[in-house]
């Protein structure tokens, strides 16, 4: 089965500093998602991946696919407070789940 | 606009009580999805559904049943409630299967705890 793990497990940054979080794939990927979740509350989707190379940006978060790699990067530049949560990718297993790694902890000190 | 729907937020059960999570959509998707988040565990997928009348088993089913007798509402069933169902419970839906470029709408969870 696929896994997916994300790097770092937590992060704690300085408001107005840059950060990357990682998510590496077990098995070729064919498309890689980003959610958004905060505390108490659902997932909110952020943006899809599905070629090699592509690159998205919503604001002031930018997410990169390296298909030979088999790994996603989630960049925010200029980070704020309201970027706070918890981030979680997930990628296609089987015919109609998807896989989610375990998340990554966001914390931006004002 | 709604999307997907939750209840009940919050729940403690009794050891060997048993209870209904309700969730429904309104956006006539035909995916809908039931997930458990422990944690430090991510998601872990329990029942899915493709459509009215077909469910399947995800990756940690034992504990849990589901039927889709309507297109917007997949409840999930807790028969027996063990103390390992202590979790947040999140259900999602999707367009479709190959989710191009609309992923997963979830509802806002359930969390539950078992005494």
């Amino acid at each position: 089965s696929q896994e997916l793990e994300q790097s770092p497990q937590s992060l704690i940054v300085q408001e107005g500093k840059n950060l990357t979080i990682n998510c590496t794939s077990s098995k070729t990927l064919y498309g890689l998602y980003w959610y958004k979740q905060k505390y108490g509350e659902g997932l909110i989707f952020l943006m899809m991946l599905q070629k090699g190379g592509e690159e998205k940006s919503h604001e002031k978060i930018t997410a990169k696919l390296d298909e030979k790699k088999q790994q996603s990067s989630l960049h925010i530049t200029a980070s704020q407070p309201s970027h706070a949560g918890i981030y979680l990718c997930g990628a296609r297993s089987g015919s109609y789940q998807l896989t989610f790694g375990k998340g990554t902890k966001l914390s931006v000190i004002p | 606009n709604a999307g997907v729907t939750q209840t009940p937020k919050f729940r403690i059960l009794k050891i060997g009580q048993s209870m209904t999570l309700q969730c429904t959509q309104d956006m006539n998707h035909n995916y809908m999805y039931w997930y458990r988040q422990d944690p430090g565990m991510g998601l872990k997928l329990i029942y899915y559904s493709v459509g009215a009348g077909i469910t399947d088993k995800g990756e940690v089913p034992n504990g849990y049943n589901v039927s889709r007798s309507t297109t917007e509402d997949f409840p999930l069933r807790l028969e027996l409630a063990a103390p390992s169902q202590t979790s947040v419970y999140f259900c999602a839906s999707s367009y479709s299967w190959h989710h191009r470029g609309y992923g997963y709408t979830f509802g806002s969870g359930t969390r539950l705890t078992v005494v």
